[in-house]
């Protein structure tokens, strides 16, 4: 069956510095992957969205590439702040249904 | 317009009992979207909207849940004899058809149902 894998489930870096999360995907080719951010016991928040003949979007400090070759796509938050600090979840579709990976946790100290 | 709206924001319940949940989504998108959430795992596909029409339901939706859409505004989730596995969030979340290129989708808070 068609899976998103966000590898790790927890990442914590320091201020200031770059937080890079990973999404692989399985069994499928998404036409496009989407990056949203969940603070805890609140929906998901949309940030970015890349489609397959993108290789690269920026919004801000965030960043994300799409590479249908390693099947990867990687979510980048440059010049990171405490204020960052939450779940990012990446999501495939190709059409109207979202398959969303389970979130990498991301924690930022000061 | 404020965003996808969902009510209750929580709601306990015992074991047994009917609940029942209501998204109001942005009053311009057509496509409206029921996702599950348990903790430590990501939204699972529950059931989609577009418009009025039901178009697909998951497995995951047994004969126990029913959702609709009347005149293709709000909607509402129900849950019939309710069990202790059915705790979870519960995600509304709404979308424009020309809009899917390049925007995501828009979620409401979520209702989190406990089953007691």
């Amino acid at each position: 069956s068609q899976k998103i894998e966000q590898n790790s489930e927890a990442l914590n870096i320091q201020e200031g510095k770059t937080a890079t999360l990973t999404c692989n995907y399985t069994n499928y080719s998404p036409a496009y992957l989407q990056w949203y951010r969940q603070d805890p016991g609140r929906g998901p928040v949309f940030l970015l969205l890349i489609r397959e003949n993108e290789k690269e979007k920026r919004k801000e400090r965030l960043k994300v590439t799409f590479d249908t070759t390693l099947k990867q796509s990687l979510f980048h938050i440059t010049a990171s702040q405490p204020a960052d600090s939450a779940t990012y979840l990446c999501a495939g579709n190709n059409d109207y249904k979202l398959s969303f990976g389970a979130g990498t946790t991301v924690t930022v100290r000061a | 317009d404020t965003g996808v709206s969902q009510n209750p924001r929580h709601k306990i319940t015992k074991r047994g009992q009917n609940v029942t949940f209501r998204c109001d989504p942005i009053s311009e998108h057509n496509r409206l979207y029921w996702y599950r959430q348990t903790l430590g795992q990501g939204p699972e596909f529950l059931t989609y909207f577009q418009n009025e029409a039901q178009l697909e339901k998951s497995r995951l939706l047994s004969d126990r849940f029913s959702a609709e859409r009347p005149k293709g505004s709000f909607s509402t989730l129900e849950i019939q004899r309710t069990e202790q596995g059915d705790s979870a969030m519960y995600l509304c979340a709404s979308s424009f058809d020309r809009d899917r290129a390049n925007y995501g989708y828009t979620f409401g808070s979520g209702t989190r149902l406990t089953v007691v």
